[in-house]
């Protein structure tokens, strides 16, 4: 069974400052995806960031990047730049590519202050 | 694109009765689709997978008899919480994707539900 562990229940962060938040997960399976997701106040499952396994290069996508460590199974969230609307909760995620079986981590709830 | 619509987002009803949450995939076909029970500060527990035209597939500890789930075309499947009680008052969120390209599952805005 697939396991993802986020290890920081709360988070917090000075607006225009970067925050990392860790996730590890624990998997035999050789391809995979894994995912953040934000979930704001409204509860909407936001898809911040993806990362394929088997590509090296870590994704990025505006002021979100991932550090991916596949050897380690490690797949930390980098938020650079923080803005008030950031503030959630963010969730990582493993999917299997052999039935698409998504496993979310507990989250971490990031604050950031003004 | 990719846009997965549920209805309704708020539903509040008396002990015993049975209640149906839609989930539709508006603009894509979804051949599988998800089912996630959220309690409050929690994460996403995925509660089963439905597939288009065939039984859905129940994660351990999840009643079949309790949340009967039909997922009739590619673009619609139904969660109904037979006989609620209190303890069924949860955050329940869908998801579907599309099988091509393994694209992430693209989630509904939720479904709050309160048992009194």
């Amino acid at each position: 069974a697939q396991t993802v562990t986020q290890s920081q229940p709360e988070m917090s962060v000075q607006e225009a400052e970067t925050v990392t938040l860790s996730c590890t997960y624990d998997t035999s399976e050789n391809n995979y995806y894994l995912f953040w997701y934000k979930q704001p106040p409204s509860r909407q499952m936001i898809l911040v960031i993806r990362q394929e396994a088997y590509k090296q290069q870590n994704a990025t996508e505006n002021r979100f990047s991932v550090n991916f460590q596949k050897a380690a199974k490690s797949f930390s969230l980098k938020l650079s730049d923080s803005q008030l609307g950031d503030t959630a909760m963010y969730f990582c995620a493993f999917m299997k590519l052999r039935n698409n079986d998504m496993r979310f981590g507990a989250g971490t709830r990031l604050t950031v202050k003004p | 694109g990719a846009v997965v619509s549920q209805h309704p987002s708020w539903v509040i009803c008396k002990s015993g009765t049975s209640v149906k949450i839609e989930c539709r995939s508006l603009d894509f076909q979804a051949t599988t689709m998800f089912w996630y029970r959220q309690f409050p500060k929690q994460s996403l527990m995925l509660m089963a997978t439905s597939n288009e035209g065939s039984k859905a597939t129940y994660e351990q500890g999840v009643e079949k008899d309790k949340f009967l789930i039909n997922h009739a075309s590619l673009t619609l499947s139904t969660l109904t919480v037979t006989s609620a009680h209190p303890e069924d008052s949860s955050f329940y969120i869908c998801s579907a994707r599309r099988d091509r390209d393994n694209q992430p599952q693209h989630f509904g805005d939720g479904t709050r539900l309160s048992i009194l």
